[in-house]
Protein backbone atom coordinates (compact mmCIF):
# COMPACT_ATOMS: atom_id res chain seq x y z
CA UNK A 1 0.00 0.00 0.00
CA UNK A 2 1.44 3.35 -1.12
CA UNK A 3 0.74 4.89 2.67
CA UNK A 4 -1.22 7.91 3.10
CA UNK A 5 -0.95 10.57 0.70
CA UNK A 6 -1.34 14.45 1.06
CA UNK A 7 -0.60 17.49 -1.77
CA UNK A 8 0.84 19.47 -1.81
CA UNK A 9 3.55 18.84 -0.04
CA UNK A 10 4.60 22.74 0.33
CA UNK A 11 2.48 25.17 -0.16
CA UNK A 12 3.20 29.25 0.09
CA UNK A 13 0.36 31.84 -0.37
CA UNK A 14 -0.02 35.41 0.55
CA UNK A 15 -2.51 36.46 3.38
CA UNK A 16 -6.09 36.57 2.56
CA UNK A 17 -5.89 33.53 -0.36
CA UNK A 18 -7.63 29.90 -0.10
CA UNK A 19 -5.63 27.04 0.22
CA UNK A 20 -6.90 23.31 -0.16
CA UNK A 21 -5.03 21.15 1.73
CA UNK A 22 -5.67 17.00 0.05
CA UNK A 23 -5.87 13.48 1.53
CA UNK A 24 -6.23 10.24 0.34
CA UNK A 25 -6.09 7.47 3.31
CA UNK A 26 -5.24 3.91 3.32
CA UNK A 27 -8.02 1.55 1.55
CA UNK A 28 -10.04 0.11 3.80
CA UNK A 29 -9.55 2.60 6.81
CA UNK A 30 -12.63 3.45 8.27
CA UNK A 31 -11.29 7.03 10.39
CA UNK A 32 -9.63 9.92 8.77
CA UNK A 33 -8.21 12.67 10.93
CA UNK A 34 -6.69 15.97 10.38
CA UNK A 35 -3.75 17.67 12.59
CA UNK A 36 -2.24 20.85 13.08
CA UNK A 37 1.63 20.49 13.77
CA UNK A 38 3.40 24.07 15.32
CA UNK A 39 6.52 24.91 17.34
CA UNK A 40 4.03 26.56 19.89
CA UNK A 41 0.78 24.44 20.38
CA UNK A 42 2.61 20.72 19.32
CA UNK A 43 0.40 18.39 17.45
CA UNK A 44 -3.34 19.47 17.81
CA UNK A 45 -6.61 17.36 16.12
CA UNK A 46 -8.62 19.61 14.03
CA UNK A 47 -11.34 17.02 12.91
CA UNK A 48 -11.87 13.88 12.40
CA UNK A 49 -14.53 11.85 9.93
CA UNK A 50 -16.05 7.88 10.49
CA UNK A 51 -17.04 6.45 7.33
CA UNK A 52 -16.79 10.47 5.83
CA UNK A 53 -19.05 11.83 8.66
CA UNK A 54 -17.32 14.62 10.13
CA UNK A 55 -17.67 13.17 14.02
CA UNK A 56 -15.76 15.81 15.67
CA UNK A 57 -14.62 19.04 14.62
CA UNK A 58 -14.53 20.71 18.05
CA UNK A 59 -10.68 21.22 17.30
CA UNK A 60 -11.04 23.75 14.33
CA UNK A 61 -10.02 26.61 14.86
CA UNK A 62 -12.11 29.26 12.90
CA UNK A 63 -14.81 29.27 10.66
CA UNK A 64 -11.94 30.10 8.07
CA UNK A 65 -11.49 26.47 8.22
CA UNK A 66 -13.58 23.44 6.62
CA UNK A 67 -12.88 20.02 5.94
CA UNK A 68 -14.88 17.41 3.64
CA UNK A 69 -14.66 14.13 2.78
CA UNK A 70 -17.02 13.53 -0.08
CA UNK A 71 -15.90 10.10 -0.44
CA UNK A 72 -13.88 7.19 1.38
CA UNK A 73 -10.66 7.70 -0.80
CA UNK A 74 -10.38 11.28 -0.32
CA UNK A 75 -10.77 14.41 1.87
CA UNK A 76 -9.70 18.34 1.98
CA UNK A 77 -9.10 20.41 4.49
CA UNK A 78 -9.99 24.26 3.20
CA UNK A 79 -8.81 27.46 4.71
CA UNK A 80 -10.64 30.57 3.37
CA UNK A 81 -9.31 33.56 3.78
CA UNK A 82 -5.38 32.11 4.88
CA UNK A 83 -4.04 34.07 7.72
CA UNK A 84 -0.12 34.36 8.87
CA UNK A 85 -0.93 32.61 11.89
CA UNK A 86 -2.02 29.51 9.81
CA UNK A 87 1.37 28.85 8.57
CA UNK A 88 2.11 25.35 10.07
CA UNK A 89 2.28 21.38 9.14
CA UNK A 90 -1.10 19.78 8.44
CA UNK A 91 -1.53 15.96 8.68
CA UNK A 92 -3.50 13.93 7.45
CA UNK A 93 -3.67 10.37 9.31
CA UNK A 94 -6.15 7.20 8.92
CA UNK A 95 -7.27 4.00 11.07
CA UNK A 96 -9.10 1.25 11.04
CA UNK A 97 -11.82 0.50 12.87
CA UNK A 98 -10.59 -2.32 15.44
CA UNK A 99 -8.35 -0.23 16.55
CA UNK A 100 -9.51 1.41 19.19
CA UNK A 101 -8.06 4.95 19.91
CA UNK A 102 -5.04 4.27 17.77
CA UNK A 103 -2.52 2.98 15.29
CA UNK A 104 -2.97 6.22 13.09
CA UNK A 105 -0.56 5.99 9.94
CA UNK A 106 0.46 9.81 8.96
CA UNK A 107 0.75 10.79 5.82
CA UNK A 108 3.87 13.28 4.95
CA UNK A 109 2.44 16.36 5.72
CA UNK A 110 1.67 19.85 3.61
CA UNK A 111 4.13 22.69 5.06
CA UNK A 112 1.70 25.62 4.90
CA UNK A 113 3.21 29.10 4.96
CA UNK A 114 0.91 32.24 4.74
CA UNK A 115 2.84 35.91 3.96
CA UNK B 1 -9.62 15.51 30.94
CA UNK B 2 -6.79 13.28 29.54
CA UNK B 3 -3.26 14.40 29.40
CA UNK B 4 -0.01 13.77 28.58
CA UNK B 5 3.42 14.89 29.95
CA UNK B 6 6.54 13.99 28.60
CA UNK B 7 10.34 15.04 29.30
CA UNK B 8 11.46 17.68 27.81
CA UNK B 9 14.11 17.97 25.25
CA UNK B 10 16.51 17.99 23.62
CA UNK B 11 18.41 15.23 24.81
CA UNK B 12 21.62 14.58 22.90
CA UNK B 13 23.44 11.15 23.35
CA UNK B 14 26.48 9.69 21.98
CA UNK B 15 25.66 6.37 20.10
CA UNK B 16 25.83 3.18 22.22
CA UNK B 17 24.23 5.59 25.08
CA UNK B 18 20.93 4.54 27.12
CA UNK B 19 18.27 6.38 26.35
CA UNK B 20 15.49 6.81 29.00
CA UNK B 21 12.64 9.44 27.82
CA UNK B 22 10.10 9.72 30.31
CA UNK B 23 6.13 9.74 29.72
CA UNK B 24 3.09 10.08 32.50
CA UNK B 25 -0.37 10.49 31.58
CA UNK B 26 -3.60 11.51 33.21
CA UNK B 27 -6.83 9.72 32.48
CA UNK B 28 -9.99 8.56 33.35
CA UNK B 29 -10.70 4.58 32.15
CA UNK B 30 -7.94 2.31 30.69
CA UNK B 31 -6.58 4.02 28.24
CA UNK B 32 -4.40 2.69 25.39
CA UNK B 33 -0.63 4.33 25.19
CA UNK B 34 1.35 4.87 22.42
CA UNK B 35 4.97 6.04 21.11
CA UNK B 36 5.24 7.93 17.87
CA UNK B 37 8.42 8.60 16.37
CA UNK B 38 8.99 10.95 13.62
CA UNK B 39 11.88 11.92 11.78
CA UNK B 40 13.18 14.82 10.16
CA UNK B 41 10.24 15.84 7.35
CA UNK B 42 8.21 13.47 7.74
CA UNK B 43 4.78 12.24 9.40
CA UNK B 44 4.69 10.34 12.51
CA UNK B 45 5.27 6.37 13.19
CA UNK B 46 3.88 4.47 15.35
CA UNK B 47 6.77 3.17 17.06
CA UNK B 48 5.15 0.78 19.50
CA UNK B 49 2.19 0.55 21.83
CA UNK B 50 0.61 -0.96 24.76
CA UNK B 51 -3.26 -1.66 25.76
CA UNK B 52 -3.56 -2.78 28.91
CA UNK B 53 -1.63 -2.40 32.42
CA UNK B 54 1.84 -4.93 32.41
CA UNK B 55 1.54 -4.51 28.77
CA UNK B 56 5.16 -4.33 27.45
CA UNK B 57 5.22 -2.76 23.99
CA UNK B 58 8.51 -3.20 21.94
CA UNK B 59 9.69 -2.44 18.59
CA UNK B 60 13.23 -1.89 17.03
CA UNK B 61 14.90 -2.35 20.20
CA UNK B 62 12.87 0.02 22.46
CA UNK B 63 10.64 -0.87 24.67
CA UNK B 64 8.08 0.34 26.80
CA UNK B 65 5.71 -1.02 30.13
CA UNK B 66 2.30 0.37 31.01
CA UNK B 67 2.63 1.08 34.32
CA UNK B 68 -1.09 2.21 35.65
CA UNK B 69 0.31 2.14 39.29
CA UNK B 70 2.68 5.17 38.31
CA UNK B 71 0.62 6.02 35.33
CA UNK B 72 3.65 6.16 33.15
CA UNK B 73 5.00 4.72 29.88
CA UNK B 74 8.76 5.72 29.76
CA UNK B 75 10.64 4.57 26.72
CA UNK B 76 13.94 3.07 26.71
CA UNK B 77 16.39 2.16 24.76
CA UNK B 78 19.31 0.05 25.84
CA UNK B 79 22.05 1.28 22.64
CA UNK B 80 20.99 4.41 20.62
CA UNK B 81 22.12 5.17 17.27
CA UNK B 82 22.97 7.95 14.87
CA UNK B 83 19.71 6.70 13.31
CA UNK B 84 17.31 7.19 16.25
CA UNK B 85 17.81 10.57 16.40
CA UNK B 86 14.23 12.01 15.93
CA UNK B 87 10.94 13.20 17.72
CA UNK B 88 9.20 11.35 19.89
CA UNK B 89 5.80 11.22 20.92
CA UNK B 90 3.88 9.59 23.79
CA UNK B 91 0.50 9.50 23.25
CA UNK B 92 -2.52 8.53 24.95
CA UNK B 93 -5.68 6.95 23.33
CA UNK B 94 -9.48 6.86 25.12
CA UNK B 95 -12.81 5.71 24.86
CA UNK B 96 -13.39 7.61 21.81
CA UNK B 97 -10.76 7.89 19.02
CA UNK B 98 -9.19 10.71 19.86
CA UNK B 99 -5.55 10.45 20.68
CA UNK B 100 -3.89 13.06 23.07
CA UNK B 101 -0.21 13.53 22.33
CA UNK B 102 2.40 14.56 24.26
CA UNK B 103 4.22 17.86 23.20
CA UNK B 104 7.25 15.84 21.91
CA UNK B 105 10.86 14.74 22.67
CA UNK B 106 13.55 15.60 20.27
CA UNK B 107 16.27 13.05 20.29
CA UNK B 108 19.97 13.95 18.86
CA UNK B 109 22.35 10.85 18.61
CA UNK B 110 25.95 11.64 18.06
CA UNK B 111 28.35 9.46 16.62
Amino acid sequence: DAGVIQSPRHEVTEMGQEVTLRCKPISGHDYLFWYRQTMMRGLELLIYFNNNVPIDDSGMPEDRFSAKMPNASFSTLKIQPSEPRDSAVYFCASSETSNRGGDRFFGPGTRLTVL
Amino acid sequence: GDSVTQMEGPVTLSEEAFLTINCTYTATGYPSLFWYVQYPGEGLQLLLKATKADDKGSNKGFEATYRKETTSFHLEKGSVQVSDSAVYFCALGGSNYKLTFGKGTLLTVNP
